[in-house]
């Protein structure tokens, strides 16, 4: 079974500033998705960024960025230019593919409470 | 488009009881997946369902079950509640990888339902 490991449960970043969260997870295939998921106070989850494993490059969306690392299972969030609207909780998520039983089953790590301070 | 809609929001029951929880898809979407979220276990897979048929199940007793209906609306069940199962359940809807050829799905969560146990 994949497993999904956020070893910092809070960070604190101040507005305009870049602050990396940390996620590293544990799988036996080669192929399957990542995503970070961005959790605000109303509780929805809303997708931030999706990585696919075989792609080398790393995925950018806006100030969003990650820098994903296949070798050591690492896949960090990068949030640039830190905005007040950024402060939620942020998941990062596995998920296998269709083919290998995936659907679209996610596992999610504990989760990284982000505060974003004037 | 409307977004994933649950339904109620808010729900108090008693031990002993049995509730259903509704989720309807984003239009088009035929796959639902069922999360439980608690501030001590986390994001935890329930079930998903696409086409009418369980597809995929996660670690939890029979007490909680779910279907989906021919329009992709799905509800899930726990019966003879327990404290417990006080938790955020969360829906998330998506097209199913390879139904539509596309490799890397979105899940697009609801609000949640929050449920209280007394």
């Amino acid at each position: 079974a994949q497993t999904v490991t956020q070893s910092q449960p809070e960070m604190s970043v101040q507005e305009a500033e870049t602050v990396t969260l940390s996620c590293t997870y544990d799988t036996s295939e080669s192929d399957y998705y990542l995503f970070w998921y961005k959790q605000p106070p109303s509780r929805q989850m809303i997708l931030v960024i999706r990585q696919e494993a075989y792609k080398q490059q790393n995925a950018t969306e806006n100030r969003f960025s990650v820098n994903f690392q296949k070798a050591a299972k690492s896949f960090s969030l990068k949030i640039s230019d830190s905005q007040l609207g950024d402060a939620a909780m942020y998941f990062c998520a596995y998920r296998s593919p269709l083919l290998t039983g995936g659907g679209n089953k996610l596992t999610f790590g504990t989760g990284t409470q982000l505060k974003v301070e004037l | 488009k409307a977004g994933v809609t649950q339904t109620p929001r808010y729900l108090i029951k008693t031990r002993g009881q049995q509730v259903t929880l509704s989720c309807s898809p984003i239009s088009g979407h035929r796959s639902v997946s069922w999360y439980q979220q608690t501030p001590g276990q986390g994001l935890q897979f329930l079930f998903e369902y696409f086409s009418e048929t369980q597809r995929n199940k996660g670690n939890f007793p029979g007490r909680f079950s779910g279907r989906q209906f021919s329009n992709s609306r799905s509800e899930m069940n726990v019966s003879t509640l327990e404290l417990g199962d006080s938790a955020l359940y969360l829906c998330a809807s998506s097209l199913r990888e390879g139904y539509t050829g596309q490799r890397n799905t979105e899940a697009f969560f609801g609000q949640g339902t929050r449920l209280t146990v007394v």
